[in-house]
């Protein structure tokens, strides 16, 4: 199985900051990799795809990047609306696999 | 306006069954893969099971694998999960998503807002 592991666990940042999450499979994965975004309380909602392609709707201060094994989610300028948990997930293969999630709180 | 409404989700005893269902609505069912993604309370996401388009292919994790069935009816737009053998590690919130293609893989574009299955033991 291939394993997702994010950095760090926990972020604390301002409003206006510049944020970025890491996210590390065990082997490589292509582009095959999506970032959600979980609120509290709520369902997951898809913030990007392969890896840095921007789902309709989502702010553009969301991007991604990186490809292989090593995956970057940024935003760019941190807003309120933005406190929630980060995952990211591979879907390169079965079984698909989680990151162990990104708690984002905002200063 | 695409939709996913889960049900069935309940206090069951260990060792117990129950089903799930997830009513879609706002897309041709039948051409899209589904899956069914859990949360134990307070931790992350594990995905738990896909369905192909047509319900000819079949993926679990390990952690299901012998216990748990996906299947679909596509006259009823309806996913469902047939969980059996239930343990107290799955008690959780499961979640129905569905898939979108790009190329040849396919990634989860739209949960549900989940059920909740607790498992007593």
């Amino acid at each position: 199985d291939i394993q997702m592991t994010q950095s760090p666990s926990t972020l604390s940042a301002s409003v206006g900051d510049r944020v970025t999450i890491t996210c590390r499979a065990s082997q490589r994965i292509g582009n095959w990799l999506a970032w959600y975004q979980q609120k509290l309380g709520k369902a997951p909602e898809l913030l990007m795809y392969q890896a840095s392609s921007l789902e309709s709707g989502v702010p553009s201060r969301f991007s991604g990047s990186g490809s292989g094994t090593e995956f970057v989610l940024t935003i760019s300028s941190l807003q309120s609306d933005d406190l929630a948990t980060y995952y990211c997930q591979q879907y390169s293969s079965y079984p698909y696999t989680f990151g162990q999630g990104t708690k984002l709180e905002i200063k | 306006e695409v939709q996913l409404v889960e049900s069935g989700g309940d206090l069951v005893q260990s060792g117990g069954s129950l089903r799930l269902s997830c009513a879609a609505s706002g897309f041709s069912f039948s051409s899209y893969a589904m899956s069914w993604v859990r949360q134990a309370p307070g931790k992350g996401l594990e995905w738990v099971s896909s369905i192909s388009g047509s319900g000819s292919s079949t993926y679990y994790a390990d952690s299901v694998k012998g216990r748990f069935t996906i299947s679909r009816d596509s006259s009823k737009n309806t996913l469902y999960l047939q969980m059996g053998s239930l343990r107290a590690e799955d008690t959780a919130v499961y979640f129905c998503t569905k898939a979108r293609p790009t190329g040849i893989k396919f990634h989860m574009d739209v949960w549900g807002q989940g059920t909740s299955v607790t498992v007593s033991s």
